[in-house]
């Protein structure tokens, strides 16, 4: 089972301000990197799949970046919302097999 | 409306009663995959499937079984449930892994509880 972890397990942030959260990834064999933004009492959606690394996503206030040689991932909230509270979770494909492991999240809650 | 579809939402069953949790996605992807989530735990995958009688243990099959004899559904089936299987379960689809990564599209979870 391959080793992905995320930091913190959880985070409580004023409204307004801003936040990030790591993704640490084995660094060998890299294929992919998922993030998926999951709200209490509702499935998993989809963010950012990143491959390249140094990569760079962004989705309106969320952005993520890729440091595929060191084996992280950072997510940034800007201008914290309380619609972003929830749980960020990553996800690792493993290369070759086609599994895909997650890390056990951050939970986010935003303080108005 | 693209989806993935699981039921039942809702589950109580008794230790030793099969039981099957049906999924069922729109989007012709070939992959699908079934995960339990624990507290503390993060969603853990069970088993996945590539494509149409294609499929593969995934870090913890332990009392499940799965078929995939259409592309569009994926059952999750428990021969002998046991209270350790109580648990929020997913079944999620994408396309395949190849040159690209795809995202997953998860489906609404079964919560199982195993008396």
């Amino acid at each position: 089972i391959l080793n992905v972890e995320q930091s913190p397990q959880s985070l409580h942030v004023q409204e307004g301000d801003s936040t990030n959260f790591t993704c640490s990834f084995p660094s060998s064999n890299f294929y992919a990197l998922h993030w998926y933004r999951w709200e209490t009492a509702k499935s998993p959606e989809a963010l950012f799949v990143m491959t390249l690394n140094g990569d760079e996503k962004k989705k309106g206030r969320i952005s993520a970046t890729l440091n595929t040689k060191e084996g992280y991932s950072y997510l940034y909230i800007k201008g914290s919302q309380p619609e972003d509270s929830a749980t960020y979770l990553c996800a690792f494909p493993n290369f070759g097999n086609e599994k895909l492991t997650f890390g056990t999240g951050t939970r986010l809650t935003i303080i108005p | 409306e693209a989806q993935v579809t699981q039921n039942p939402r809702y589950l109580i069953t008794v230790t030793g009663k099969k039981l099957t949790v049906t999924c069922s996605q729109n989007m012709n992807h070939e992959y699908m995959s079934w995960y339990r989530q624990d507290p503390g735990l993060g969603l853990r995958q069970i088993y996945y499937s590539m494509n149409v009688e294609v499929t593969d243990k995934g870090d913890v099959p332990e009392g499940y079984k799965v078929s995939r004899k259409e592309k569009r559904n994926f059952p999750l089936i428990l021969e002998s449930p046991s209270p350790n299987q109580t648990s929020l379960y997913f079944c999620a689809s994408s396309f395949r892994y190849g040159p690209q990564s795809y995202e997953q599209y998860f489906g609404p979870g079964t919560r199982l509880t195993v008396t």
